[in-house]
């Protein structure tokens, strides 16, 4: 069965640093699509970044990479230089290959950017 | 601003009350979902409509009860809740059923007391 494990549940991390956030997935299926969302205390989800199965390169957007690893089933998403306001949950997602619209969530790592 | 509102923020409720919850996205997506977000706990998709059609039902008890008038709106009718239902609902659109970019709403928090 398609799941996903962020095995982090909360993360401190110095201001200007760098930041990774583990996110590995479990599907037998070749096609899959890999999501990281951002949960400010606000409360809306709001996508950041996504990686194809089948996409030769690594997704990047801005300060967010994520780092595919197809063979260890691993979508680990890196933010460069963190700023404070990247203190938020973030959530990994993937799309569930037996149906379209079905985005299995992993449980979210919380992560504090300290000044 | 989102591009996805949704109303009510905050809802307080007892359990024999009837209410319903509002989304509302003008980005021109062809699908609309609801999920819920309960405290420690993945987010679990309750309903899925494409073109105001609802494809998806993931064995929702009968007392939430989702309407889409039309592409652009979403409703969750709520009535006899729990108090496990308490959490935070979130309403999300896409541009089709096989959207990469999914939008997502502020949420309403529901508290069944």
């Amino acid at each position: 069965a398609q799941k996903i494990t962020q095995t982090q549940p909360g993360m401190f991390v110095q201001e200007k640093e760098a930041v990774t956030l583990d996110c590995t997935y479990d599907t037998s299926d070749p096609s899959y699509g890999l999501f990281w969302y951002k949960q400010p205390s606000s409360g809306e989800m709001i996508f950041l970044i996504y990686q194809g199965s089948y996409d030769q390169q690594n997704a990047t957007e801005g300060r967010y990479s994520l780092n595919f690893q197809k063979a260890r089933k691993s979508a680990n998403l890196v933010i460069s230089a963190s700023q404070l306001g990247d203190s938020a949950m973030y959530f990994c997602a993937m799309r569930d290959a037996n149906s379209n619209y079905q985005l299995i969530w992993g449980a979210g790592t919380k992560l504090i950017i300290k000044p | 601003e989102t591009g996805v509102t949704q109303t009510p923020r905050h809802l307080v409720m007892g359990m024999t009350n009837k209410k319903s919850l509002k989304c509302e996205q003008h980005l021109g997506h062809n699908a609309m979902y609801w999920y819920k977000q309960s405290a420690k706990k993945p987010l679990e998709l309750m309903f899925v409509y494409s073109l105001e059609e609802r494809v998806e039902n993931n064995s929702v008890p009968s007392r939430f009860s989702p309407e889409c008038p039309n592409s652009s709106h979403l409703f969750l009718h709520l009535h006899t809740l729990q108090p496990e239902d308490s959490a935070l609902y979130l309403c999300a659109s896409s541009q089709d059923q096989m959207g990469v970019s999914y939008t997502f709403g502020s949420g309403t928090r529901l508290t069944v007391v």
